[in-house]
């Protein structure tokens, strides 16, 4: 089945630690996206990539750094900078950058929680 | 900057009733929008699109109406089911931007 995962599911993260966030996808996506979501909230962009080896930030990029070495593959990096990382974890992928019908595949997400 | 939310947080339906869910948005140039349906714990599962050259589109069940005069965007759930219980998103964009999510609006089915 095509699809993309996200892993863990759950993962805590001790203050002062850096934790990455793998997202993987086997749909031949271009795009590939990062969303943080908030009890209650909706889902803000925190970087996104339309093609290999470029990304953008999105709206909240401070305190997180990504890579996009390979198609399939768009870890994120929760850095120490960022100083309130507890939240639900969301990747994506659409087709191209463009609007593909049907929008953006989404993962199931990680829950990060610092302790 | 521009943004996208929702009228009401939560909405209460009977079983069998139907549903409608509604969006604002502010940006005059957005052109695609979308509705996703998240389950707790899961991520967002696409229910329906729409491009703004159309004002409505039929899906299983689902209807989305677009007023461009207005900026608004609605979602139709015909004989709301227990499944049907999530919050929904809509989202938009314009061009080749990344999707702009709204907060959310919580569907609960009164059985």
């Amino acid at each position: 089945d095509g699809g993309i995962t996200q892993s863990p599911k759950y993962l805590f993260r001790k203050e002062g630690q850096n934790v990455t966030l793998s997202c993987e996808q086997n749909l031949n996506h271009d795009a590939m996206y990062w969303y943080r979501q908030d009890p209650g909230q909706g889902l803000r962009l925190i970087y996104y990539s339309q093609i290999v080896n470029d990304f953008q930030k999105g709206d909240i990029a401070e305190g997180y750094s990504v890579s996009r070495e390979k198609k399939e593959s768009f870890p994120l990096t929760v850095t120490s900078a960022q100083k309130n990382p507890t939240a639900f974890y969301l990747c994506a992928s659409s087709i191209t950058s463009g609007q593909g019908a049907g929008g953006y595949t989404f993962g199931s997400g990680t829950r990060l929680t610092v302790v | 900057g521009e943004s996208v939310g929702l009228h009401l947080p939560t909405l209460s339906v009977q079983e069998g009733d139907n549903s409608i869910i509604n969006c604002a948005y502010s940006n005059s140039a957005s052109d695609y929008f979308i509705w996703y349906k998240q389950e707790s714990g899961k991520g967002p599962q696409f229910i329906i699109d729409i491009r703004s050259n159309m004002d409505k589109r039929q899906g299983q069940r689902v209807t989305v109406l677009l007023n461009k005069t207005v900026k608004h965007l609605s979602l139709q759930i015909a004989a709301t089911q227990p499944g049907d219980s999530a919050v929904y998103f809509c989202a938009e964009s314009s061009g080749n931007t990344p999707l702009v999510f709204g907060k959310g609006t919580r569907l609960s089915v009164i059985a």
